[in-house]
């Protein structure tokens, strides 16, 4: 079946420095995919998203592009904030079906 | 601006005993999802609805039943709830197609004792 693999947290980085989540699936066809964000207590926003390959997806400094040969979509930033402390959820939604599907999710901790 | 509205936001239950939780969407969209969220293991796929009257299971169904009478509404029912059942649950909807954006409630903590 479909999945979503994503590095596992939690990722501590002092604030202005990079950051990458990596984030691999499993689906056949074409999936869409996405990048949700948790902040605590809260439910999950849309932060992303690439609907196809080699599209990508970015929002609030944030991007991510849709890898189809390595089947991945890896989010970046290039300095992040302590406002940007939060769970990080890479998903997909099947080409061919009604699910979506997500990932482990990976916390994020920003240090000032 | 009400979005997806999920009650009750927390609950405690003792072993055996039965729920509801509701969850309802004012952006007339077709797909409705459960899902729980458990430490290290993401969102998990409970039941989902493409539409009023239909739904499906999903990666965790055993232990809970959904009903989708009205196309705004998605209930999740716990008939015999068990320790195991602990969690977050988040309802989301969405319209159809490939690229739609999932909106979310704002979670439902139950605790079963």
């Amino acid at each position: 079946g479909n999945s979503v693999t994503q590095m596992e947290g939690p990722v501590t980085l002092s604030e202005e420095a990079f950051l990458t989540i990596n984030c691999t699936y499993t689906a056949t066809g074409y999936p869409s995919l996405f990048w949700y964000v948790q902040y605590p207590g809260e439910g999950l926003q849309l932060l992303l998203k690439a609907t196809k390959a080699d599209d990508k997806g970015s929002n609030k400094g944030f991007e991510a592009t849709y890898r189809k040969e390595t089947t991945s979509f890896h989010l970046e930033k290039g300095s992040v904030q302590v406002s940007d402390s939060a769970v990080y959820f890479c998903a997909l939604r099947e080409e061919y079906g009604n699910k979506l599907v997500f990932g482990a999710g990976t916390i994020l901790r920003v240090k000032s | 601006n009400a979005g997806v509205t999920q009650t009750p936001k927390f609950r405690v239950l003792k072993t055996g005993q039965s729920m509801t939780l509701l969850c309802a969407q004012d952006m007339n969209h077709e797909y409705m999802y459960w899902y729980r969220q458990d430490p290290g293991m993401g969102l998990r796929l409970i039941h989902y609805s493409v539409g009023e009257g239909t739904t499906a299971k999903g990666e965790v169904p055993d232990g809970y039943n959904v009903s989708r009478l009205k196309k705004q509404n998605f209930l999740l029912g716990l008939e015999s709830a068990a320790p195991s059942q602990t969690s977050v649950y988040f309802c989301a909807s969405s319209s159809p197609g490939i690229g739609a954006e999932a909106f979310f409630g704002q979670g439902t903590r139950l605790t079963v004792v």
